[in-house]
Formats: C-alpha cells, sequence, structure tokens
C-alpha cells in the first residue's frame, strides 16, 4: 500500500522567502508528527497532529514555523521569512497511536531545505 | 527530560562481524524504546521495537532487549552484511504521554567492507 509521500523531495529558497511542504500521511492514520533533522543529526521533534487537532507544537523552533491539519489527513508546513538555519530535511511521520507512544511511526521520504 | 544516548560512529566492520551498537536512555514513565535505519537515498524506516521491560525486538537479524535496570537498549547482530550499510538511530517515547513523539540519538553511521 502506499506509504507517506511528502513534496516537495527538494527545495531551495532565497533567504526571506515563504516555503510551504506538504505531507500525505498513509490514509486513516490518526496521528501525524513532523521533524526536522539536521545534516548529522538525528530527527527533532517539531509539532503533531491527532486528526485535526495540532496538540503539541512545543518544538517548533520559532513563530514563523506554522503547521497545518484541516482535514485531518495532509498537513502543511508553512515556513515564513526562511533563515540560513532552517536548512535541514523535515520529516513527516504518521501512525495509528492515540497517544500511547508504543506504535510504529511511518515516516514519509522528507524535504530538503536549503535556504541560499 | 527524556534523552537518548548512543555510540557515535562512524562504525567500520568487516562482512560476517559481530556488531554491536550501544544505547542508553534518561526517561521519566515507561518508555517505547525503537531502532530505526536510514539507508543510502532512503527515509527512515523502523528496525525493531520493545514497549516494555525485558522484552527482546528483533528483525533481519538484529536484536535489542529492553533493559531497564541499566536503561539500555544496544543493538546487536551477529553476522553484519554489506547491506546492513546504513545509519541507525535509537529512539524512545513515553507511554501514556500526551503524544508519544520519538526522541531520536544523533544516529551511528556502519559501514561494512567486503
Amino acid at each position: 500500500g502506499a506509504g507517506v509521500s511528502q513534496s516537495p523531495r527538494y527545495k531551495v529558497a532565497k533567504r526571506g522567502q515563504d516555503v510551504a511542504l506538504r505531507c500525505d500521511p498513509i490514509s486513516g492514520h490518526v496521528s501525524l508528527f513532523w521533524y526536522q533533522q539536521a545534516l548529522g543529526q538525528g530527527p527533532e521533534f517539531l509539532t503533531y497532529f491527532q486528526n485535526e487537532a495540532q496538540l503539541d507544537k512545543s518544538g517548533l523552533p520559532s513563530d514563523r514555523f506554522f503547521a497545518e491539519r484541516p482535514e485531518g489527513s495532509v498537513s502543511t508546513l508553512k515556513i515564513q521569512r526562511t533563515q540560513q538555519e532552517d536548512s535541514a530535511v523535515y520529516l513527516c511521520a504518521s501512525s495509528t497511536d492515540r497517544g500511547l507512544g508504543s506504535d510504529t511511526q511511518y515516516f514519509g521520504p522528507g524535504t530538503r531545505l536549503t535556504v541560499l | 527530560g527524556n534523552s537518548v544516548t548512543q555510540m557515535e560512529g562512524p562504525v567500520t566492520l568487516s562482512e560476517e562481524a559481530f556488531l554491536t551498537i550501544n544505547c542508553t536512555y534518561t526517561a521519566t514513565g515507561y518508555p517505547s524504546l525503537f531502532w530505526y535505519v536510514q539507508y543510502p537515498g532512503e527515509g527512515l524506516q523502523l528496525l525493531l521495537k520493545a514497549t516494555k521491560a525485558d522484552d527482546k525486538g528483533s528483525n533481519k537479524g538484529f536484536e535489542a532487549t529492553y533493559r531497564k535496570e541499566t536503561t539500555s537498549f544496544h543493538l546487536e547482530k551477529g553476522s553484519v552484511q554489506v547491506s546492513d550499510s546504513a545509519v541507525y538511530f535509537c529512539a524512545l517515547t513515553n507511554y501514556g504521554g500526551s503524544q508519544g513523539n520519538l526522541i531520536f540519538g544523533k544516529g551511528t553511521k556502519l559501514s561494512v567492507k567486503p
């Protein structure tokens, strides 16, 4: 079956531009997570949705980062006025988990963002 | 806070060698523990997991045992292959937490030479 898909796979932005990154989770998955992975590091949590509700956004690094999942399926991570330190791979993951933390998260291929 | 510490790489082994990648954690409550693998050019994939103390996760010849007394979840494989070359991430989530997001270690790069 289809896995988690993300688009675009690669994005180059000039400093100050706004970008939007899309995630299509596995159909029927309740939970959706966004992570940021800097080069040579492990992924770091950004935000979490359960259906359309954003239950945790404690990992978003600044108010330039905004995420939504209006219909409880597709999610978009938006970064306004991009800075060079935003350059990273942005990963989306989904699971059937309803907050127990024991279920498998399935990851998309990621979007590699480069800010010049 | 919760955290994961794993041995730094890179690790270079010859084919058929024994592999151990150490992972220790700090967590409140009862975390679930995971090993994820990232093959070159691919996304993160779950390798194995364990959800309670003394559980052993296993997959593709890899094993890890959830040791609460030593707060460890070391990854082992008896005989590695070239195809095992990848970056391995140890991770945890907090059971019963409000969201269950993963907390990852920094990753260990494994290179297996023929």
